[in-house]
């Protein structure tokens, strides 16, 4: 199973973006990254997924270089809303398993006014 | 939308007492799973099926046994509920992606 480092904290502040990366320098050919977002009393929430280049929607986009050994998270302008935790998991989607289930700690991000 | 629903936001149950906490989703989905939630832990994976009747052990699964009887229903049972199992419990299930339900707030005392 590929293992997964980011950062434990990161600030920023209202209107900037953010950027988040994670290491796993172990990841497979057929791993897929995803990321999620966890609030305070919630289940985490999907935000993002890729396997390689970029990949962007509403909220994020994703940057996963060519030799996939790390991804960024990136969140443009972000509000006070955004503060969170934020886990990067790498992992094959087959039909059973636990293979891209483990997620760490995650990345508290605390954004100010 | 996938829905994931956990039976109970908060419980509190004593010591020694068999605990049930239950998960169902709507979305017909092979794959469901129990984590904990603790403090300066993460989530860490207590036990998964991939199918009705079938269960895997996760990274923690001492203490702990599951059942899933139908495929929309995922419980966890907590045979006899010890102090160290006081966390914060989610369900989850899976296509691509995993969907949560948000949380059980379990004490035991």
């Amino acid at each position: 199973l590929a293992k997964t480092t980011q950062p434990i904290s990161m600030d920023s502040y209202e209107g900037q973006e953010v950027n988040i990366t994670c290491s796993h320098n172990n990841i497979a050919t057929n791993d897929y990254i995803t990321w999620y977002q966890q609030f305070p009393s919630q289940g985490p929430r999907f935000i993002i997924q890729g396997y390689k280049t970029k990949v962007t929607n509403e909220v994020a986009s994703l940057f996963i270089p060519a030799d996939r050994k790390s991804s960024t998270l990136s969140l443009p302008r972000v509000s006070l809303s955004d503060t969170a935790v934020y886990y990067c998991l790498v992992g094959f989607y087959s039909g059973g398993g636990a293979d891209g289930l483990t997620f760490g700690k995650g990345t508290h991000l605390i954004i100010q006014p | 939308d996938v829905k994931v629903t956990q039976s109970s936001r908060y419980l509190v149950k004593r010591t020694g007492e068999k605990v049930f906490l239950e998960c169902v989703q709507d979305m017909d989905h092979e794959n469901m799973f129990w984590y904990r939630q603790d403090p300066g832990l993460g989530l860490r994976l207590i036990y998964f099926s991939y199918d009705v009747k079938m269960k895997e052990k996760g990274d923690i699964p001492e203490g702990y046994s599951v059942s899933r009887e139908k495929k929309e229903r995922f419980s966890l049972i907590l045979e006899s509920a010890s102090t160290n199992q006081t966390s914060m419990y989610l369900c989850a299930s899976r296509d691509m992606t995993q969907h949560f339900g948000d949380g059980t707030r379990l004490s035991i005392l």
